[in-house]
């Protein structure tokens, strides 16, 4: 079946320093795939996302491109700052036909960002 | 995009009890989806709900657990019932196909 992987962490970086939160997928079709992040405190909110294959997307400075030959889905960021302190959530959603989908999240990487 | 909110936010809830959560949408959607994130890990859908039709639960979930109510397309409710500490989670509203939003969550602790 379907599955994310992403990297364990907790992850801690200076402020400015550069980041990457690895994930891989595994689908048997073609899925799209999701960055999500959730704040102390908060709901999961959409960072970003990619359709189809070689598709970038990006946000606040965040990006992640849909690389199919390695179905990989890493998301980087060149700075980070203290705000960015959060966890951050790969997902994919897969197509069950008739405009449903399938959702699959993987376990989650938090980040913790010092000053 | 669609703003969510859920109640409770957090309870503390004792065995054998349940709780009803909450969720309203500021637009009317035609999916809600509820899911379960517990400590320490990741997302797990518990069971979709239109509006008018009985909700479909995933694989390990049923309905006399988990009863959810959608009254209209604003509004659900999700009942965990007769709780264990093995419920305690975070219970999260959700509503979109591709690029869903989620509510800000429901924190669950079961003594």
């Amino acid at each position: 079946g379907n599955s994310v992987t992403q990297m364990e962490g907790p992850v801690t970086l200076s402020e400015e320093a550069f980041l990457t939160i690895n994930c891989t997928y595994t689908a048997t079709g073609y899925p799209s795939l999701f960055w999500y992040v959730q704040y102390p405190g908060e709901g999961l909110q959409l960072l970003l996302k990619a359709t189809k294959a070689d598709d970038k997307g990006s946000n606040k400075g965040f990006e992640a491109t849909y690389r199919k030959e390695t179905t990989s889905f890493h998301l980087e960021k060149g700075s980070v700052q203290v705000s960015d302190s959060a966890v951050y959530f790969c997902a994919l959603s897969d197509t069950l036909g008739e405009g449903t989908y399938k959702y699959i999240f993987g376990t989650g990487t938090r980040l913790k960002v010092l000053a | 995009s669609a703003v969510i909110s859920q109640k409770p936010s957090r309870d503390i809830c004792q065995r054998g009890t349940s709780l009803t959560i909450q969720c309203q949408v500021d637009s009317q959607v035609t999916m809600m989806f509820w899911y379960r994130q517990q400590p320490g890990q990741s997302l797990t859908l518990i069971a979709t709900a239109n509006q008018g039709s009985e909700a479909t639960y995933e694989s390990g979930f049923v309905i006399d657990k988990f009863p959810i109510s959608r009254p209209n397309l604003t509004f659900s409710t999700l009942t965990v019932s007769n709780m264990s500490p093995e419920d305690s989670s975070i219970y999260l509203c959700s509503v979109g196909e591709q690029g869903k939003f989620f509510g800000p969550g429901t924190r669950l602790t079961v003594l």
